[in-house]
């Protein structure tokens, strides 16, 4: 099926380990989205991609890095993890960024993450 | 700044209940409005969206108007199942806010046969 994969589904990690995040997309869509989903709080964006080549800061980016690898894949990492970051990540995509506000966002089934 | 604020749940309700969950906006420039559902150990799907003053998104019916006078984009639904147990987040994107969605905090629903 179409749509966003991401992996693992669930990790958990001490305190100082790393680890990446995987997504990618089969929708041809440029722009791409990481989402940090905690109790009470929505979703907050880390980071996005506009377009391949391209990353910037979303709201809560502290802690982490991105990667956009080509068109279909978008990486998280995170190089030494806190118990502060033990949350669900969501990755999304759209068609492109401006294009979001007509058609919305297509979303990956998140990875929970927790941190020891 | 731009932001979503949504009723707080959790909402309770029998089956073949009438459905509200409320939400308002706050946005400069003209930003277009989405409801998202998201059920259990899944990520968010787009349940439907209206990008101008004035109209109606629907879906399984389940019904949201942009009204732009009192900045609300409420959910509505007449008759919920128990499958329509989920949590329901309201969103919004602006030109202002550079095109990224901004998210209401969710609404947790249960439905009881």
């Amino acid at each position: 099926n179409a749509g966003v994969t991401q992996t693992p589904k669930f990790q958990v990690l001490k305190t100082g380990q790393s680890m990446t995040l995987q997504c990618a997309q089969d929708m041809n869509h440029n722009s791409m989205y990481w989402y940090r989903q905690d109790p009470g709080m929505g979703l907050r964006l880390i980071y996005y991609s506009a377009s391949e080549g391209t990353t910037d800061k979303g709201e809560v980016p502290n802690g982490y890095n991105v990667s956009r690898l080509n068109k279909r894949e978008f990486s998280l990492r995170l190089e030494s993890a806190a118990p502060s970051q033990t949350s669900v990540y969501f990755c999304a995509s759209s068609e492109v960024l401006y294009r979001g506000a007509n058609y919305g966002y297509t979303f990956g089934s998140g990875t929970r993450l927790t941190v020891v | 700044g731009n932001s979503v604020t949504q009723m707080e749940g959790p909402v309770t309700l029998s089956e073949e209940a009438f459905l509200t969950i409320n939400c308002t906006y706050t946005a400069t420039g003209y930003p277009s409005l989405f409801w998202y559902v998201q059920y259990p150990g899944e990520g968010l799907q787009l349940l439907l969206k209206a990008t101008k003053a004035d109209d109606k998104g629907s879906n399984k019916g389940f019904e949201a108007t942009y009204r732009k006078e009192t900045t609300s984009f409420h959910l509505e639904k007449g008759s919920v199942q128990v499958s329509d147990s989920a949590v329901y987040f309201c969103a919004l994107i602006t030109n202002t806010g550079g095109f990224k969605t901004i998210f209401g905090a969710g609404t947790r629903l249960f439905v009881k046969a």
